[in-house]
């Protein structure tokens, strides 16, 4: 099956610390989605690229965080400096012509 | 309705037995209602993918229904099994715009 993948799965790190998070989109997905897990607020989301392209980061703390698509097949989530707030977990998703989102298995933060 | 909310929060269901919960989103500029199976500890797993009011679905013993005019959605489950204990979310996408909104979900527990 094909599948999205994320590394890593679990980080710990300490505040102040750069953090990068990697997703390896299903090959022909065009639209990768960066969501975070709460407790308070569920899935919410961070930025979303189409074509490479970034189209909404709005959900994202810009002074912070960061996400690029270098190429197709890669995309990151970046925080600069970390902070415990952070602590989370950070799910990937694409989604091509077909239906529905496909999950990655979500990198699990935990900033001390 | 300005977000997506789910109800009940959380519904324990004796093994055997059927139950539903609901899914309401905002109605204006609707394009998809979505549902996904989230079980502990694993990524969110998509379900259906609905766009048509009126528009019903079914998977196994799982089955939905969507009014669009209303801006509500049911999901069903027939016969509960313990397998079936999980979260259940919903999100909706707007014309014109992939990136979903999700609601904070139903979670399911089955007792055997």
């Amino acid at each position: 099956d094909a599948r999205v993948t994320q590394t890593p799965r679990h980080k710990v790190t300490e505040m102040g610390q750069e953090v990068t998070m990697r997703c390896q989109p299903i090959l022909g997905h065009n639209t990768v989605f960066w969501y975070r897990q709460t407790m308070m607020q569920g899935l919410e989301l961070l930025a979303y690229f189409r074509n490479r392209a970034p189209l909404d980061d709005s959900g994202m703390p810009k002074d912070r965080f960061s996400a690029e698509m270098p190429d197709a097949t890669l995309a990151t989530l970046k925080i600069q400096p970390s902070e415990p707030r952070d602590s989370a977990v950070y799910f990937c998703a694409s989604h091509g012509r077909s239906y529905g989102y496909t999950f990655g298995s979500g990198t699990r933060l935990t900033v001390v | 309705i300005l977000n997506v909310e789910q109800s009940p929060q959380s519904l324990h269901v004796q093994e055997g037995d059927s139950t539903n919960f609901t899914c309401s989103f905002p109605s204006s500029n609707f394009y998809a209602l979505h549902w996904y199976r989230w079980e502990t500890a694993k990524s969110p797993e998509a379900l259906f993918v609905m766009t048509l009011n009126g528009d019903e679905k079914k998977k196994g013993r799982i089955s939905a229904t969507l009014n669009t005019k209303e801006g509500y959605s049911y999901l069903y489950i027939k016969g509960s099994q313990p397998e079936d204990s999980a979260t259940y979310l919903c999100a909706s996408a707007n014309f014109g715009n992939e990136k979903l909104t999700f609601g904070t979900g139903t979670r399911l527990t089955i007792i055997p």
